[in-house]
């Protein structure tokens, strides 16, 4: 079946625009999470998704970073009023539950702010 | 929160040689640890895992230990070959807990 898959591979926007990634999950997964890593470093929570619980917001970075979860399944992250410090990637990832179980990964959105 | 912390942060060895990458946990609740391996430009994927019911877990050249009183957890790679170099990801969380990365390991094989 399909993996993880993110759109778009990259996006290039200028300082101060709002962006939206989206991130399509592996089908019956209840958990999806978001990370941030920026060049040559780690893999930063962001924030998760569990069902229909309410969401681990505790990563997001600042109040111009927000996610949604339609449906249990596909989830959109915005970043409104971006900034150079924002560039990095995006990665998502998704699992049958959150916590310990296997994450899948997307191939990511690499996010450029000229 | 759980806390991860991971060293070192590069590791050259020779092809053949042994590499061990060592993690410790904060979260006494934390009972799974994956290990992810994510080549340049790629994306990060699994290796191995080893939840705390066990303490080794072996996978050919690879093997995971984990010591639970003392919270820490390594990936030992034996015999390693050129392409197993790449950046190595430790990681851990409990039921219904985020998932939470160590600050990664790039691992350098030369022939």
């Amino acid at each position: 079946g399909a993996g993880v898959s993110q759109s778009p591979s990259n996006k290039v926007t200028e300082k101060g625009k709002d962006v939206e990634l989206r991130c399509d999950p592996i089908s019956g997964h209840t958990a999806l999470y978001w990370y941030r890593q920026s060049l040559g470093q780690g893999l930063e929570f962001l924030i998760y998704f569990q069902g229909n619980s309410a969401p681990d917001k505790s990563g997001l970075p600042s109040d111009r970073f927000s996610a949604e979860r339609t449906g249990g399944s596909v989830s959109t992250l915005t970043i409104q009023r971006t900034q150079q410090e924002d560039s990095a990637v995006y990665l998502c990832a998704s699992s049958v539950s959150v916590g310990n179980t296997e994450a899948f990964f997307g191939q990511g959105t690499r996010l450029t702010v000229v | 929160g759980e806390n991860v912390e991971q060293h070192p942060s590069t590791l050259s060895v020779q092809e053949g040689d042994s590499a061990v990458i060592k993690c410790t946990y904060s979260d006494s609740a934390s009972n799974y640890f994956p290990w992810y391996k994510q080549e340049l430009g790629k994306r990060p994927q699994l290796i191995i895992d080893i939840r705390s019911n066990v303490g080794e877990k072996k996978d050919q050249r690879i093997a995971v230990t984990l010591n639970k009183t003392a919270k820490h957890f390594s990936l030992h790679i034996t015999e390693t070959q050129p392409e197993d170099s790449a950046v190595y990801f430790c990681a851990a969380s409990g039921v219904f807990q985020k998932l939470v990365f160590g600050t990664g390991t790039r691992l350098l094989v030369s022939p």
